[in-house]
This record gives C-alpha cells, structure tokens and sequence, in this order.
C-alpha cells in the first residue's frame, strides 16, 4: 500500500506570495491533518479534514486554510506569506474509524519564506 | 484544550544503556497516546502507541507505560543502540492530536 505523499518536496517563495500545498492519504484513509513543524516548537497541529469537511483548527491566523477533496486528498493554503511561515509542513493521515487513531506521516513539504 | 508537555529535551545516553522520555498531558478526555520517532530529515514514524484502557506496553526493545491518574506517560527504550538516535514525539489525543516538543536522543558508540 502507498504511503501518504505531499507536494511539492521544497518550495522557496517570497514574503506576501501565497503557497497551495498538496496531500494525498493512503488509500482508504478518510482523515488528513497538516501541521507545521519548526525546530524548537515541535509539531503544531494546523487543521483536520474528514470526508471533506473541516473537523478541527489550530491556532493558526485566518492566512492558513485548506480543503479536501472527495477523493480524501487535501490541500492547504498560505496566503500573504511572512519570513515566520518556513517550515516543514507535514501532512498525516489516518482511517478515523472508531477507536482506531492511528496516524501516518508524509515526507512533508520543506518551505522557505525569503 | 490539551496541553502535551515533554522531558527532557536532550538525552545522551552510552550504547546499552536504558532511556526513559516522560510527557504529561492535561485533557483526562485524551485516550490515545502515540509516540513517534523522527530521524534526521525524515518523516515522523510511529513506534509505539497505547490507548487509555491500557497500562503498558512493549514491543521488543520498547515499552510505554501510562498513568491515567497521574496524567503522564513514558517511552523506555532498553539496550540502546546508535541507530535510535532520533527525535522521540510523544502525542495525545481527544478530538485532535496534542503532540510533545520532542526529545533528541543521543545514543553514544
């Protein structure tokens, strides 16, 4: 079975551009998070989508935003890009059936904001 | 909201050796706990989970204990070696994950 995969791999872009990001989940999994990850401060969660809907948000200003589409896979966008927005953004998803959480990373998207 | 706390940041420990990385967690709602492990430029890896009916754990090498009374969990990684280097998350979840700000675990040769 593939594993989650995420697009593009690296992007450099510049402060007030904007960034579309893609995710594609493992085949069967319903539910995709994105987080951003920055050295020091770990993993912060960004927002979840399940069956296309939006099912949980971090605490992230209003340029982040996302969606997803009926085929589970999952966009998400920055607007207005500021220098404090490089970082790796990872995708996860899992199947969010019942009990069973388990959630799988993709390799992540590393972007930096010049 | 939950709030995952992680200690400690670094851990150096010589080949062989035990390691022990401690999260407390705040939501008593919070059932799952995974912990991941992430090498260098690569993607988070699960390692181990347990989920809140459970009080331990062990695959191998490693084992997870959880304390639902107390609010905290660990990861004990026994006979260390150098490829467990890593960052080690830990995570909790209620309707999201809460994750760890990690552990960087050295394992010296």
């Amino acid at each position: 079975k593939a594993g989650v995969t995420q697009t593009p791999r690296y992007l450099i872009k510049t402060r007030g551009q904007q960034v579309t990001l893609s995710c594609s989940p493992i085949s069967g999994h319903r539910s995709v998070s994105w987080y951003q990850q920055t050295p020091g401060q770990g993993l912060q969660f960004l927002f979840e989508y399940f069956s296309e809907t939006q099912r949980n948000k971090g605490n992230f200003p209003g340029r982040f935003s996302g969606r997803q589409f009926s085929n589970s896979r999952s966009e998400m966008n920055v607007s207005t890009l500021e220098l404090g927005d490089s970082a790796l953004y990872l995708c996860a998803s899992s199947r969010r059936d019942g009990f069973k959480n388990e959630q799988f990373f993709g390799p992540g998207t590393r972007l930096t904001v010049l | 909201g939950e709030n995952v706390e992680q200690h400690p940041s670094t851990l150096s420990v010589q080949e062989g050796d035990s390691a022990v990385i401690k999260c407390t967690y705040s939501d008593s709602a919070s059932n799952y706990f995974p912990w991941y492990k992430q090498e260098l430029g690569k993607r988070p890896q699960l390692i181990i989970d347990i989920r809140s009916n459970v009080g331990e754990k062990k695959d191998q090498r490693i084992a997870v204990t959880l304390n639902k009374t107390a609010k905290h969990f660990s990861l004990h990684i026994t006979e260390t070696q150098p490829e467990d280097s890593a960052v080690y998350f830990c995570a909790a979840r209620n309707y999201q994950f809460y994750f760890g700000t990690g552990t960087s675990l050295t394992v010296i040769p």
